[in-house]
């Protein structure tokens, strides 16, 4: 099984701040890997897929990058509703979540 | 507008059963493999079980195999989650989701609001 883990696990930061949350992969997963944002009591909700691509309707301050093991997922310029919950995960083989990043306020 | 609806959540005691329901509309549901995922309380995501267009093939995590079965009736728009043997580690909120598993990719992702399953006794 390919595990996925994140860092930090919890990340305290301001209104307007860059923030990057990194995943890495227990093997190589290529560019098979998404981010998703979940507020509290809410289905998560996709930002990224194949590493870097941004999904529809999703605001530019967000952006991913990486490839293999290693990603990393930006979010420049922080908003209120930017605090959140944030998971990678692997679509290579199955599917496997990290086990999330809380972005909290400072 | 695209509706993915859970139900049949709800307390059950451990070593029990229960049946999960997710009812979808507003996309082809035919075309579409699917997904359980679960989240434990104050926990991260958990992929649980995926299931193809027509039934085939069907894959499952290694701490539900042997215990849950994945099924869909592509004529009634349903995926539904059979549970049996249920631990105290099985509570969580099931999503029904068409996300992405195994380089399936299906745009946007869809995943409902959940059912809370509590395992107690």
């Amino acid at each position: 099984d390919i595990q996925m883990t994140q860092s930090p696990s919890t990340l305290s930061a301001s209104v307007g701040d860059r923030v990057t949350i990194t995943c890495r992969a227990s093997q190589s997963v290529n560019r098979w890997l998404a981010w998703y944002q979940q507020s509290p009591g809410k289905a998560p909700k996709l930002l990224i897929y194949e590493a870097s691509s941004l999904e529809s309707g999703v605001p530019s301050r967000f952006s991913g990058s990486g490839s293999g093991t290693e990603f990393t997922l930006t979010i420049s310029g922080l908003q209120p509703d930017d605090f959140a919950t944030y998971y990678c995960q692997q679509y290579t083989s199955y599917s496997t979540f990290g086990q999330g990043t809380k972005v909290e306020i400072k | 507008e695209v509706q993915v609806v859970e139900s049949g959540g709800g307390l059950v005691q451990p070593g029990g059963s229960l049946r999960l329901s997710c009812a979808v509309s507003g996309f082809t549901f035919s075309s579409h493999s699917m997904n359980w995922v679960r989240q434990a309380p104050g926990r991260g995501l958990e992929w649980v079980a995926y299931i193809d267009r027509s039934s085939s093939p069907i894959y499952y995590a290694g701490s539900v195999q042997g215990r849950f079965t994945i099924s869909r009736d592509n004529s009634k728009n349903s995926l539904y989650l059979q549970m049996s043997s249920l631990r105290a580690e099985d509570t969580a909120v099931y999503y029904c989701a068409r996300t992405f598993f195994g380089k399936v990719a299906p745009r946007p992702n869809y995943w409902g609001q959940g059912t809370l399953v509590t395992v107690s006794s």
